[in-house]
Parts: structure tokens; sequence; C-alpha cells
């Protein structure tokens, strides 16, 4: 079973939609959890980090739910820039090595 | 920016051949983690650094070495490329290696052998 879990998608949506994403982690010992973004054939880039309490940055609410053992990212008022591919990426100790879900595309169309 | 640099940006090998592949941490980070992307998957963790000292491994056979600075820049070293090497490479920097922290990704560099 893989330590993370995404829909691939793509999540194709018109600009103003609102869009959630879901993922899922195997391991519950699992400590700290991130939302980053990629672009074609660039880096990832962190997005946001995710806490039990829920947290939101802008059009941006990630949320995090360790009895289910689940992340979710929502995107309100989504822009055509917001298209992109949205990495779920848990972590967890004696080391501070990533595992990262395959990714969900999304496509924002005008 | 991330402050996190990689060279080179592009690289095409033949099979057999080896390959050095650079990374700058960002300023005040002495942890450097690679990562391999295969096209259309996540990044797959090949290797940590902390403080010059190997910290942790994923499943990725002995041909794929590494090296960390005291100045914390690190090399990615594969030997006797196979073609299922061919891939974006991701260094990663983050504080300390011990506590779950927010890693900063550099632009990678494409790997692809022929």
């Amino acid at each position: 079973r893989k330590e993370v879990e995404q829909d691939p998608g793509p999540f194709n949506v018109p600009e103003g939609a609102t869009v959630a994403f879901n993922c899922t982690y195997s391991n519950s010992a699992s400590q700290s959890f991130f939302w980053y973004r990629q672009d074609c054939r660039k880096e990832p880039k962190l997005l946001m980090s995710v806490y039990s309490s829920g947290n939101e940055d802008g059009r941006f609410t990630a949320q995090l739910n360790r009895a289910s053992q689940y992340i979710s990212l929502l995107i309100r008022d989504s822009k055509l820039s917001d298209s992109a591919t949205y990495l779920c990426v848990v972590n967890r100790l004696p080391i501070n090595k990533f595992y990262f879900g395959s990714g969900t595309k999304l496509n924002v169309k005008p | 920016e991330t402050g996190v640099t990689q060279s080179p940006t592009h690289l095409i090998k033949t099979r057999g051949q080896q390959v050095t592949l650079r990374c700058s941490s960002q300023s005040g980070h002495n942890t450097v983690s690679w990562y391999q992307q295969a096209l259309g998957q996540g990044p797959q963790f090949i290797f940590q650094y902390y403080r010059e000292e190997e910290n942790g491994r994923g499943n990725f056979p002995p041909r794929f070495s590494g090296l960390q600075f005291p100045n914390y820049s690190s090399e990615l070293n594969v030997n006797a490329l196979e073609l299922d090497d061919s891939a974006l490479y991701l260094c990663a920097s983050s504080l300390g290696g011990t506590t779950p922290d927010t890693q900063y990704f550099g632009p990678g560099t494409r790997l692809t052998v022929l």
C-alpha cells in the first residue's frame, strides 16, 4: 500500500469555481503534513502546512483529520494561475523524510 | 525563490555512464535530501544528509551515493546508469535532520539516459 494516495485527476474546473482535493496516508505515526504545488517541469513549491485545527491562507483552506488519516485542500474562486499539480506530503521522524503522493492535476479553464 | 540551487539543469548520458549532480542548500540549513521524480509520479526519497553524515536512505540501490560538504552543499552520484534512471532529480534543504520540518526544493536536474 502506498504511503500517500491521491486522486490523480485531472480536475477540470471553470474560473471562479470551488474545488476540493483529498489525500489519505497510511502511517498513523506521520507527524507533519503539507500541500505543495508543482508547475509543469518545475520543482515543488510549498503551498501550505496543514494543522489539525485547520488553516486558511487566502483562497486556500487545508484540513487534517488524524482519526481518518486524510488531508484536504479547498481552493475557492479558482484562478487560471491555480492550474498545476498539487502534491500531498507527509513526514515523520526519526528523520525529516517526505512521503509524496503522486499528485492531483488541476486545470482551471476560462 | 528558495535559495536552493542545483547544477546542471539538464543532462544527457548513455547507459553505463556515471553522473554527479550538485546542490547548494539554503543559507542556515544543515540538511539536504535528494529525491527522484519520474514522469507522472511524486518525488521518491533517495537519501538525506545531515551535518555531512548520511541520515537515512530510501529504496535505492548502492549505485546511488552521496556526499555533503562542510558548507552543507551536497552531491548525488549515480553509477552504471540505467534507462530507468531518467527522471527529475530534486534536492531539498531544511533545518535539522531530526525535526519534522518544511523542505525547500531546488529547481532540479533533468537527467535523460539513452
